[in-house]
Parts: C-alpha cells; structure tokens; sequence
C-alpha cells in the first residue's frame, strides 16, 4: 500500500450502532487530520494529531472520538450519529512542525462516504 | 481565521479549451496547495505552491502571495479534468483553510 488509505469505503449506519473508520499513512509522517465534507460545504478539519498527541480539536461533538495509537495510524470512533452526520470523512497527513504548529503539504486519503439512517 | 475565496464557482468547458481559476486570500499564507476531487470524492495534490510558478504537463501555477491570490491554470482540457478544484491555504500556525471550489464540467 502507498500513500493514504482508509477502510471503509462506504458505510451505512443507524442512529444507535458504534462503527469505527480507519485511516493508514505509508508516507512517513508524523502528523495525521481528521476532516469532514458535507454537501455544498468546504471541507472542515475535525481533528489534528501531531507526534500522537492531539492538538487540535475544532468544536467537534463528543460523539465523534478519534483515536491515534501512532504516528501511521488513525481511528474515528462513532456512537450515537445523527442524519445530519452524513458526509464524506477524509484522512491526510503531513510532515508538521510540532513546535510551531505549522502544517507542510497535506496528502488525503481516498474518504468514507458515511450514510446514518 | 483566514478567508478563502474562489472563482469561478462553476465553470463548463468544451474539450481542448484553456481554462483559469482563481484563489483569492484575506492575509498572509505559509502554505497553499491546489486539489482535484474527482467524482469519487479523492483529493488529488495538484501543487503546493506559496509563492511562485511551477508547472506539470497541461497544469500550471502561479501565486502571488504580495497580492493574496493564486491562479490555477488547465491547458487543452480532457473530460478526465472534471471535478472540483480546491485551493486550500495555510497562515503562520493555523489549521489548513480549503476555498469553496470550483466545478469544472468538460464536454465532447
């Protein structure tokens, strides 16, 4: 496997189900994303992990848990969605800078187009 | 938080033609990168490119980071270009901020 990848592709959930999405970087980075695109809207970051560490967190709703165990591998957990969490859930990374923050150029992952009834 | 603008919002081209779209940015940026979603929804690095000119076969970029704005431009385009285009940028250490997008339509 090269670059990003992330399993599943495609899921379909119900409201009260826990399902987990799996992101993987071959690259080498230390820095992984968590973003969300819904229909007509820019792509929102979710979460940022840097070194494993969680550094950022934009607001997301408690029913939403990412996990990093390293530095290649990244989890969202999910329990208790809503419809309107339905969107594609994309993974990239990075080479970042820990210390300042500052993001080099990010590579994606092919998404998981999530579907919650 | 930075503002990220681009136009046009959807564009519909007949295949050969030349196309540019525009990233417009409200403050100073360490980072841009230019993607491609395709249909399936991957994202596609085009370039990363803060400041200058770079170029890859049909494609090519220019950013003027003094005036705040990028321009992507597509060269003798394919129906194989559709999708949506980003412009994504990045401030001195803040989160990457993706534009709106522009959709590009190229018929036969």
């Amino acid at each position: 496997e090269t670059g990003v990848t992330q399993t599943p592709r495609h899921l379909v959930m119900g409201m009260t189900n826990k399902k987990s999405l799996k992101c993987e970087q071959h690259l080498g980075h230390n820095a992984m994303y968590w973003y969300k695109q819904s229909a007509k809207k820019p792509l929102e970051l979710m979460f940022v992990y840097s070194l494993e560490e969680r550094v950022e967190n934009n607001s997301v709703p408690s029913r939403f848990s990412p996990e990093c165990p390293n530095s290649s591998h990244l989890f969202l957990h999910l329990h208790t969605l809503q419809p309107e969490d339905s969107a594609l859930y994309l993974c990239a990374s990075s080479q970042g800078h820990p210390g300042t923050f500052t993001y080099n150029e990010q590579f994606f992952g092919p998404g998981t187009r999530l579907t919650v009834l | 938080g930075i503002q990220v603008e681009q136009s046009p919002p959807d564009l519909i081209l007949q295949e050969g033609a030349n196309s540019t779209l525009r990233c417009n940015f409200s403050d100073s940026v360490n980072n841009l990168q230019w993607f491609h979603q395709n249909p399936w929804g991957q994202l596609i690095n085009l370039f990363y490119i803060p400041s200058g000119t770079k170029q890859n076969g049909r494609l090519s970029a220019t950013t003027v980071a003094t005036e705040r704005y990028s321009l992507l431009y597509i060269s003798s385009s394919q129906t194989t270009d559709s999708g949506v285009y980003f412009c994504a940028v990045t401030g001195t250490a803040s989160k990457l901020t993706f534009g709106t997008g522009t959709r590009l339509q190229v018929t036969l």
